[in-house]
């Protein structure tokens, strides 16, 4: 069965600090992987995804992540965070039967002005 | 990618009662899928629906509670019956356009039960 963690619940950032969010996964086969961000009462929207190749992806919004095969990692980076990026940043997973998203618990980020 | 129409929005519901929520996409899609947020959670699947067959529904979720209709390859519904207090929170349908090429989400449906 296919898993995703985000060990960070919350995250502060300060307004053009750099940012990373972590994720890590478990499947078994090669992943196809995902990041989504939800901004309060709005719905999900994709940022990024990999499914083979370059393993350094960049999405939209100035975000890129990173597939680190040996790691079992897809972190998600910003090198400058804007206060517009505050929200809940989910990281997710398919594979399996009827390539299902299976999602980690989120990240609530928060940007200091 | 798919773009994904959901409705309704928002409802509030009375407890007991049943909603049906829609989704229509603007392609044909294999699979459909619908998930549920709880309040402050992530997305859980609830089941996968695919074109003539019967759903198949995840751990923790049944039949019975959340019966899912698929009569063609672009519109779902899913019915959430005898509703109550804890049934509050998002559903968000999803489809599979190509492969794993065309996930998108509806923009769900905040419910609550009062």
């Amino acid at each position: 069965a296919q898993s995703v963690t985000q060990p960070d619940i919350h995250i502060t950032v300060s307004e053009g600090a750099s940012l990373e969010l972590r994720c890590n996964y478990s499947y078994g086969a090669t992943p196809y992987l995902f990041w989504y961000v939800q901004s309060p009462g709005q719905g999900l929207q994709l940022l990024l995804k990999y499914f083979s190749g370059d393993t350094l992806v960049q999405g939209i919004k100035g975000f890129e992540a990173e597939f680190k095969r040996s790691q079992s990692s897809f972190n998600l980076r910003k090198p400058s965070v804007h206060w517009s990026d505050a929200a809940e940043y989910f990281c997710a997973v398919a594979g399996g039967a009827g390539n299902m998203l299976t999602f980690g618990g989120g990240t609530r980020l928060m940007v200091k002005p | 990618s798919a773009v994904i129409s959901q409705k309704p929005s928002r409802d509030i519901c009375q407890r007991g009662t049943s909603l049906t929520i829609q989704c229509q996409v603007d392609s044909q899609v294999t699979m459909m899928f619908w998930y549920r947020q709880q309040p402050g959670q992530s997305l859980t699947l609830i089941a996968t629906a695919n074109q003539g067959s019967e759903a198949t529904y995840e751990s923790g979720f049944v039949i019975d509670k959340f019966p899912i209709s698929r009569p063609n390859l672009t519109f779902s519904t899913l019915t959430v019956s005898n509703m109550s207090p804890e049934d509050s929170s998002i559903y968000l349908c999803s489809v599979d356009g190509v492969g794993p090429y065309g996930y998108t989400f509806g923009s769900g449906t905040r419910l609550t039960v009062v």
